[in-house]
């Protein structure tokens, strides 16, 4: 079986700060991680995901998370935070089960960015 | 453009009247699912199919069905909607990434059930 969590459901950061958004994640078998944006009134895009090889991994927008198999954490971080980024960010999980294409995911972290 | 489309974007229905949302993908994705999405609650698979006539539950299946006539197409059905359905819903297709399945939404379909 597999889970995610993400701690704090809302981030409030300045405009120009360090985004940190966490996620752990719990997986039987090997885990692909994903970052999805959900802006407004919009659907999912992916921000990025780590399959194999290097841990870590960029994506758009300048995000960028690290797969630590030691801590089972998948954290989204940005150095500079703009008033673009606020958004609802999900941490999701796949892996080789029986259903094959089902992603889990995580509650969402509201992200607020503040001038 | 490669794309995932759903339709209706916004609908409002009564209890028991019967409603289709359709979703369909121009990637020749084999792999497509429904998800819905709650307030707390992050987004939860319905329904998926791995391909034409293939189909099985997710998490969630009860008060829905889906069909996969076409590879292109995986409509939502709910023969009977109640208020518990009102959500946001996502129609997604997938590609193989050697194991793991990169999964493209759709604009969503926010579904009201009075």
């Amino acid at each position: 079986a597999q889970s995610v969590t993400q701690l704090g459901s809302h981030v409030s950061v300045s405009e120009g700060a360090l985004v940190l958004l966490r996620c752990n994640y719990s997986s039987s078998v090997p885990p692909y991680l994903f970052w999805y944006v959900q802006y407004p009134n919009q659907g999912l895009q992916l921000l990025l995901k780590y399959t194999t090889g290097a841990t870590l991994v960029k994506g758009i927008n300048g995000f960028e998370a690290e797969f630590k198999k030691s801590e089972t954490s998948f954290h989204l971080t940005k150095p500079s935070a703009h008033m673009s980024d606020a958004a609802e960010y999900f941490c999701a999980v796949s892996g080789i089960t029986g259903g094959g294409n089902k992603l889990t995911f995580g509650t969402g972290t509201q992200l607020k960015v503040e001038l | 453009e490669a794309q995932v489309t759903q339709n209706p974007r916004y609908l409002i229905t009564v209890t028991g009247k019967k409603l289709t949302v359709t979703c369909s993908q121009n990637m020749n994705h084999e792999y497509m699912s429904w998800y819905r999405q709650d307030p707390g609650l992050g987004l939860r698979q319905i329904y998926y199919s791995m391909n034409v006539e293939v189909t099985d539950k997710g998490d969630v299946p009860e008060g829905y069905k889906v069909s996969r006539k076409e590879k292109r197409n995986f409509p939502l059905i709910l023969e009977s909607p109640s208020p518990n359905q009102t959500s946001l819903y996502f129609c997604a297709s997938s590609v193989d990434l050697g194991g793991a399945y990169e999964q493209y939404f759709g604009p969503g379909t926010r579904l009201t059930v009075t």
